[in-house]
This record gives C-alpha cells, structure tokens and sequence, in this order.
C-alpha cells in the first residue's frame, strides 16, 4: 500500500519552455502533498506544501510564479515549471501524506535537464 | 523548528546489526521521528516512524529515549542492498516546515 506515482520520470526540453510533473497517490487520498527539489549528492529540499483544494504554502526562496503546484484533488498535485531555465535542472520528488500523523510516502523523482 | 543531526557517512558489513543515531535537541511535542531510505535517483522510501520508546517493523527497530531529544535506527543483519543515504525526519502536521538532514550515507562491504 502507499504507493505514489510521479510523471515523467525524466524530462529534457529547451530553455524558456514549460514542464509539467504530475504527482498521483494509487491507493490512498492524500490530504497534503509535498514537493521537493534534491542537488546532487545533498539533502531533499522543500519547495511547498499544499493541501487539496488550498492554494500552496511555499518555502521562503521559492519562487511561486516559476513553480505552479495544483492540487485539485486528493490523488492528483502538479507541479509546472514556467519558463524553465538550465538553473531550474535538478531532480524533483513529491510525497504524498493521507492525514497528519502519517509519513509522507515518495514518488520516484522527475530529473528535469533544461538545455 | 526541529533540526537533525546525523553522522555523514557509516561503514558496515554484511549480517552486522547497524544503529544509525538522529540528534534532535529542539523537538517539539507533537513532533514525529520518521526515517527514510534513498537509492540515487530513487524517491526516499519509508522505512519506520515513532512517537516515544521503541517501535519494530518488518525491516527495523526504532528507539526513542524518553527525553525524545534523539533517536536510533536499527537496522537488524544488513546486506549490500541496504547500501544507501539514510534520512532521520522530524515534523508534525501543523508544522509545513519539514526539516531534512543530510542523511548517513551507509556502506555495506561483503
């Protein structure tokens, strides 16, 4: 159980183009989803946090205009890089959460390369 | 806001017992201690999460002292897959901000 979903698993496209990752929880709702940014060799980073319906909570830093997260239901958060740029390459991980003493549980990651 | 502190990196052999200790001074009451497991380009993947004293699952045991103040993975006879970054997470519902360590890198040698 707990299976989370996230699409694609790698993308490549020219700078100054969007890209959309979805992020889907199988078998459970999930009443907050997390989006993370990961560098090379570091720790997870925390962009947002978002509820179903609510519009997200970002990280301090975190461009909202540049990374549009939607979460319009309890199974399904995007996330869409406007305008992506070479420095918005990095591998991308959602999580999904079904209430607030349950641990998040992972997609696989997005490595978005923007040339 | 907790924060964590973990050693870098750990060195093991296959069949040890491996503890890997999360220092969380400033938890806050209603804080949850979770750990993760990470393979490179993988997602982190849940391995056990606990409140207070000791919690066992099918693949690990976590303690917790009463002072909650840290924590202990363990990680019963390792293997080679068991090869990889290891997360100590503390945070709660209310609290957004989720504060990541770096991680314990684990090795695992034949």
């Amino acid at each position: 159980g707990a299976v989370v979903s996230q699409h694609p698993s790698w993308v490549i496209c020219k700078s100054g183009t969007s890209v959309k990752i979805e992020c889907r929880s199988l078998d459970f709702q999930a009443t907050t989803m997390f989006w993370y940014r990961q560098f090379p060799k570091q720790s997870l980073m925390l962009m947002a946090t978002s509820n179903e319906g609510s519009k997200a909570t970002y990280e301090q830093g975190v461009e909202k205009d540049k990374f549009l997260i939607n979460h319009a239901s309890l199974t399904l958060s995007t996330l869409t890089v406007t305008s992506a740029h070479p420095e918005d390459s990095s591998f991308y991980i959602c999580s999904a959460r079904a209430q607030g003493d349950q641990p998040q549980h992972f997609g696989d990651g997005t490595r978005l390369s923007i040339l | 806001l907790a924060k964590t502190t973990q050693p870098i990196s750990m060195d093991s052999y296959e069949g040890q017992e491996v503890n890997i200790t999360c220092s969380h001074n400033n938890i806050a009451t209603n804080d949850y201690i979770t750990w993760y497991q990470q393979f490179p380009s993988q997602g982190p993947r849940f391995i056990i999460q606990g409140y207070k004293t000791k919690v066992t699952n099918e693949v690990a045991s976590l303690f917790i002292p009463a002072d909650r103040k840290s924590s202990t993975l363990s990680l019963p006879r390792v293997s080679l897959s068991d090869t990889a970054v290891y997360y100590c997470l503390v945070g709660a519902d209310s609290n957004y901000q989720l504060i990541w360590g770096a991680g314990t890198k684990l090795i695992i040698k034949p």
